[in-house]
């Protein structure tokens, strides 16, 4: 079963606003990572927070993670024209699972942002 | 550049045709994976590969076979496919099996004719 579902699926805003996505789960992780994609492209790596920890930045971004609630928000702040492609949350199981070592990955949201 | 380099980045195949995707990556990471990415589908894990053995087949038909030669270099042999396999095909590694973060390449485009 699908493991990560991102909300909203598309989201559309204007430069300088801050964009928010949101990553529900299922089952136990080890960690959770967000992932960014442009049109056609391979992911990039973005942040990964770990079950113990509960937030995390880089640069403009802020990850928090609730295990009580199995969710996750992205948030971007001062966003830019560039920051314009698809959002996506991936968890990793814990060991001793037959899901461990490998990431599930949501459908994603498409982030749109207008200069 | 990612450090995972996939070739070719676009192919075009027919149903009778057998094709090959490569990947390659000089990271120095040890598990290898091949996800699958259709239009409006959460990105599919197919293969993975960790110290070049083969820990996982996720029920991906045979007309798929990968292919590991060493910790460096993945392939993914395609023959008979279906018009339904045309996807964006995209090799990741990781240091370990269930280590950290992925390094993804940038992906074949693949279309079935």
């Amino acid at each position: 079963s699908q493991q990560g579902e991102e909300d909203p699926q598309a989201l559309s805003i204007q430069e300088g606003e801050n964009a928010t996505m949101n990553c529900s789960y299922k089952t136990s992780i080890n960690n959770l990572q967000w992932y960014r994609q442009n049109s056609g492209r391979g992911l990039v790596h973005l942040i990964l927070i770990r079950s113990n920890e509960r937030e995390k930045h880089s640069g403009r971004l802020r990850v928090t993670l609730d295990t009580s609630k199995k969710s996750s928000s992205l948030l971007i702040t001062a966003s830019r024209a560039a920051d314009t492609a698809s959002y996506f949350c991936a968890t990793a199981a814990n060991a001793g699972g037959t899901s461990y070592g490998k990431l599930t990955f949501g459908q994603g949201t498409i982030l749109t942002v207008h200069p | 550049e990612t450090g995972v380099t996939q070739t070719p980045r676009h192919l075009v195949m027919g149903m009778t045709n057998k094709k090959s995707l490569k990947c390659e990556q000089h990271l120095g990471h040890n598990a290898m994976y091949w996800y699958k990415q259709s239009a409006k589908k959460p990105l599919e894990l197919m293969f993975v590969y960790n110290f070049k053995e083969q820990t996982e087949n996720n029920s991906v038909p045979s007309r798929f076979s990968p292919e590991c030669p060493n910790s460096s270099h993945l392939f993914l042999h395609l023959h008979t496919l279906q018009p339904e396999d045309s996807a964006l095909y995209l090799c990741a590694s990781s240091q370990v099996q269930g280590g950290g973060n992925y390094t993804f390449g940038s992906g074949t485009r693949l279309t079935v004719v």
